[in-house]
């Protein structure tokens, strides 16, 4: 009965690969989200999606892209990773603006 | 954007003690939430307060929102208090949830 689910929970690969991070959420939320912690902890958004539409897209590289296939769904898509990839990345869910954020448990990338 | 600090940065405690967290901000916000980030990575989310006082169990939070500020208490810590508690504000403007930098909490046996 997990609310919001990612996968996988750890991800180690080398620098310029392709890797996705999957994200699925079971609470009928129409807002999904995907938040990056650096190796400080500090939280940042990267990206939302809201009934399919991006809606924000902070100053994250375009080697970054979320793909939604329907509202129940927000992958994280990166192309060419590089070091400073490495971090744990959210997904998070909610109603919409002013609900609840809901986390996932976190996927840890590591870049070598 | 919107600021968000948070105090103090680290919290160590002994079992039983009482302690309260602070989350300022710079701007006026439509929702706020507080979470616990346990020692394995899980974000918990404890409280959902853009406004007033609500309690559960062992904790209890209150935010001020005309001045800008929210507190976290806990009282009767226990060690499975301990990890990194965060604010997170969404401002009027829609800007999306902006975390605060956390305080890390460490309760000894």
């Amino acid at each position: 009965d997990t609310a919001v689910s990612q996968t996988p929970k750890y991800l180690v690969t080398q620098m310029g690969n392709d890797k996705s991070i999957k994200c699925e959420q079971n609470l009928g939320h129409d807002t999904m989200y995907w938040y990056k912690q650096d190796s400080k902890k500090f939280l940042k958004i990267m990206f939302s999606y809201n009934n399919k539409e991006l809606i924000i897209n902070e100053t994250v590289p375009n080697r970054f892209s979320p793909k939604s296939p329907d509202k129940a769904h927000l992958n994280l898509h990166i192309n060419s990773l590089e070091l400073g990839d490495s971090a744990v990345y959210f997904c998070a869910s909610s109603l919409g603006p002013t609900s609840p954020l809901h986390f996932g448990n976190g996927t840890r990338l590591t870049v070598t | 954007g919107i600021q968000v600090e948070q105090s103090p940065p680290d919290l160590i405690l002994q079992e039983g003690a009482n302690s309260t967290l602070r989350c300022n901000f710079s701007d006026s916000v439509n929702n706020l939430q507080w979470f616990h980030q346990n020692p394995w990575g899980q974000l918990i989310n404890l409280f959902y307060i853009p406004s007033g006082t609500k309690q559960n169990g062992r904790l209890s939070a209150t935010t001020v929102a005309t001045e800008r500020y929210s507190l976290l208490y806990i009282s009767s810590s226990q060690t499975t208090d301990s990890g990194v508690y965060f604010c997170a504000v969404e401002s009027n403007y829609g800007q999306n949830f902006v975390f605060g930098p956390g305080t890390r909490l460490s309760v000894l046996p």
